[in-house]
């Protein structure tokens, strides 16, 4: 069976400082990956997704970048933090052309950035 | 552009008592897909159900039941005899079918956080 995992689970920063978030999935080739951020008001946000290796779209211009190095791993990284970067952060994957198929999420990294 | 409102922020209830999840959506496109996930305190959020903008039938999954209207553009869920255990942030989600593949985001809803009380 699939299953995804990502770590670490809580992170505190200081600002300025790098970012290295890390999203795996076991169980399954090629899926298509996800990263999301849920701020303070809950609502859930799109931040990047990746079809394969190397390949990344960005949905909202930010301080964040994300990395594809291998098939079923997903990094998400920041050069430099800022305090509007803390919240929690869920990778999320699907098979590959299950286009409209449930995106089954990790259990998150919750970023506090002091 | 799609939207998803859930109008609800936070509802309080007492154990026993039924209580409904509104979800009301905006799309554009003929073919969609409609979301509930369930987040409890842990933080993860886990996969309620998936319905089709062609299938209005309604379902119920145990205590669970789900209520889509079109007409309205609503998908809305109800728990039955509620438990402390449905304590949770509750999130509706859209996605455009197009053409399949990463591209079909999935458009979350701010959530409703319930609150189960014993």
């Amino acid at each position: 069976s699939q299953t995804i995992h990502q770590w670490p689970a809580t992170l505190v920063q200081p600002v300025g400082s790098p970012l290295s978030l890390e999203c795996t999935v076991e169980g399954t080739s090629n899926p298509n990956l996800y990263w999301y951020r849920q701020a303070a008001g809950r609502g859930l946000q799109l931040l990047f997704y990746s079809v394969g290796i190397g390949q990344i779209s960005s949905e909202v211009p930010q301080n964040l970048s994300a990395s594809r190095p291998q098939d079923r791993q997903f990094i998400l990284s920041s050069k430099k933090l800022l305090l509007s970067d803390s919240g929690f952060y869920l990778c999320a994957w699907r098979g590959t052309g299950e286009g409209n198929s449930p995106l089954h999420f990790g259990n998150g990294t919750r970023l506090t950035v002091t | 552009a799609q939207k998803v409102t859930q109008a609800q922020t936070e509802i309080s209830v007492v154990e026993k008592e039924d209580v409904t999840l509104d979800c009301v959506y905006e799309t554009r496109d003929t073919t969609y897909y409609l979301f509930w996930y369930k987040q409890p305190p842990s933080g993860e959020l886990v996969f309620l159900i998936r319905r089709n903008s062609f299938d209005e039938q309604n379902e119920i999954s145990g205590r669970y039941s789900w209520n889509f209207q079109k007409s309205t553009s609503s998908f809305n869920f109800t728990i039955t005899a509620s438990q402390v255990v449905d304590s949770a942030v509750y999130f509706c989600a859209l996605s455009e079918a197009g053409y399949g593949g990463a591209t079909n985001k999935l458009i979350f809803g701010t959530g409703t956080l319930l609150a189960v009380q014993p």
